[in-house]
């Protein structure tokens, strides 16, 4: 059964601080991870890797793909209040049209 | 932001009546989801559509039924709503297999 698993669940830190968030996963078919930021509504995307993109960058922000051990990893840096969220991330398979989401990890940032 | 309207935002019914969500997209996509998100399991795949006329079950598809006769729409109907249905649900799009998917804003339902 494909599954993707988040870790921490949650997180409590304060302005400044880094934070890396986990995300192992078993899907078959894999063809991406995707990370997501999902505040009080819609999850809004943040980054795809595959395997021809195994690390991204945007400003704070930034994850790798290890596909031979299957984790993904999100990193903020200098974090902010701005930055409190739930974070997903989901596993895209080839050949299905499927997405299949870890429960997230909450993050809190304290002023 | 991706073009994607769900509708009613909010709503609240009885158990035992039937309900129907309603996506709408503006981006021409082919591949349109419903989930469902409830505390401490995340996002669930409900059912999803490849085109018009062509849909599949996910997960947690028991309950619902959809429709898409239009590209740019996709129903979700709950045929006897039941309070376990009480969620908030997320329509998605994407443009392929394994590629971001852009998410509606949500329809918050409570089934009393």
């Amino acid at each position: 059964e494909d599954k993707v698993v988040q870790s921490p669940l949650s997180l409590v830190v304060h302005e400044g601080d880094t934070v890396t968030l986990n995300c192992s996963y078993e899907v078959t078919n894999f063809r991406s991870l995707l990370w997501y930021k999902q505040e009080k509504k819609a999850p809004t995307f943040l980054f795809m890797l595959t395997s021809s993109g195994i690390e991204k960058k945007s400003g704070r922000l930034s994850s790798i793909l290890d596909k031979k051990e299957l984790f993904s990893i999100l990193n903020i840096t200098a974090t902010q209040t701005g930055d409190s969220a739930v974070y997903l991330c989901a596993g895209g398979t080839s050949g299905t049209y499927k997405y299949i989401f870890g429960t997230g990890t909450r993050l809190k940032v304290l002023a | 932001d991706a073009g994607i309207t769900q509708s009613p935002r909010h709503k609240v019914t009885e158990t035992g009546t039937p309900v129907t969500l309603r996506c709408h997209q503006t981006e021409n996509h082919r591949y349109m989801y419903w989930y469902r998100q409830d505390p401490g399991h995340g996002l669930r795949l409900i059912h999803y559509s490849y085109g018009v006329k062509d849909t599949d079950k996910g997960e947690v598809s028991d309950g619902y039924s959809v429709s898409r006769s239009k590209t740019e729409d996709f129903l979700l109907t709950l045929e006897s709503a039941t309070s376990s249905q009480t969620s908030v649900y997320f329509c998605a799009i994407t443009t392929g297999w394994g590629t971001e998917a852009f998410f509606g804003q949500g329809t918050r339902l409570t089934v009393v």
